[in-house]
């Protein structure tokens, strides 16, 4: 499973209010990708980090923020979130050759 | 825009059934990822391919790069098979992914 959680693993706030849901792993993997998932969407990539202090921002970057103080964490920071931004979260690293993505359980957040 | 396609949607089988799922995409990439995910689970890697053909067990993946297009084979499903298939491309860069909406699999017993 590539060593990766992520939490919390479920959470529900108000609209307004900031939220970080943090993305953990044990194996010093380089890359790390936050996406959210959605009905009648693929998987869209929200930000990345290719090392520490570097990352990058994805389709649907809007109204989140991202940040990589060290190799094992990938912090995913909603400033306010809104009803729209109420979605299942996961995180990701990218190994191997063929830089095959490996997924974390997900966090469900639900904005009301 | 999609650049990932998947076909079928939705797929009904019985179980023992042959089941075929096709991806099509239209970016150029350096390799092509097929994941499952059963309901309310995690996504979980089945193959990663760049060329030809990989098996593993009953499952079995092709991709032809010149007609950008890939197809995920099951073999004698079964209900455990039930998941949604989702295929995704690694762009050329190798830093992004591009995933279809999946395939939502149903096999009866």
């Amino acid at each position: 499973d590539a060593g990766i959680t992520q939490s919390p693993r479920h959470k529900v706030t108000e609209t307004g209010t900031p939220v970080t849901l943090r993305c953990h792993q044990t194996e010093n993997h380089r890359y790390m990708y936050w996406y959210r998932q959605d009905p009648g969407h693929g998987l869209r990539l929200i930000h990345y980090s290719y090392g520490v202090k570097d990352t990058d921002k994805g389709e649907v970057s809007d109204g989140y923020s991202v940040s990589r103080s060290k190799t094992e964490d990938f912090l995913l920071t909603l400033e306010s979130a809104t009803s729209s931004q109420t979605s299942v979260y996961f995180c990701a690293i990218r190994a191997g050759q063929l830089y095959e993505q490996y997924f974390g359980p997900g966090t469900r957040l639900t904005v009301t | 825009k999609n650049e990932v396609e998947q076909s079928p949607q939705n797929l009904t089988a019985q179980e023992g059934e042959f089941i075929t799922i096709n991806c099509s995409y239209s970016v150029g990439i350096s390799a092509l990822h097929w994941l499952q995910q059963h309901p309310g689970g995690g996504i979980v890697s089945l193959f990663m391919l760049s060329s030809g053909k990989k098996k593993h067990g009953r499952l079995i993946a092709t991709i032809n790069i010149q007609e950008k297009h890939s197809s995920l084979h099951i073999t004698a499903s079964h209900p455990r098979d039930s998941a949604v298939y989702i295929c995704a491309v690694r762009e050329n860069t190798g830093n992004q992914f591009y995933f279809g909406t999946g395939t939502s699999l149903t096999v009866i017993p």
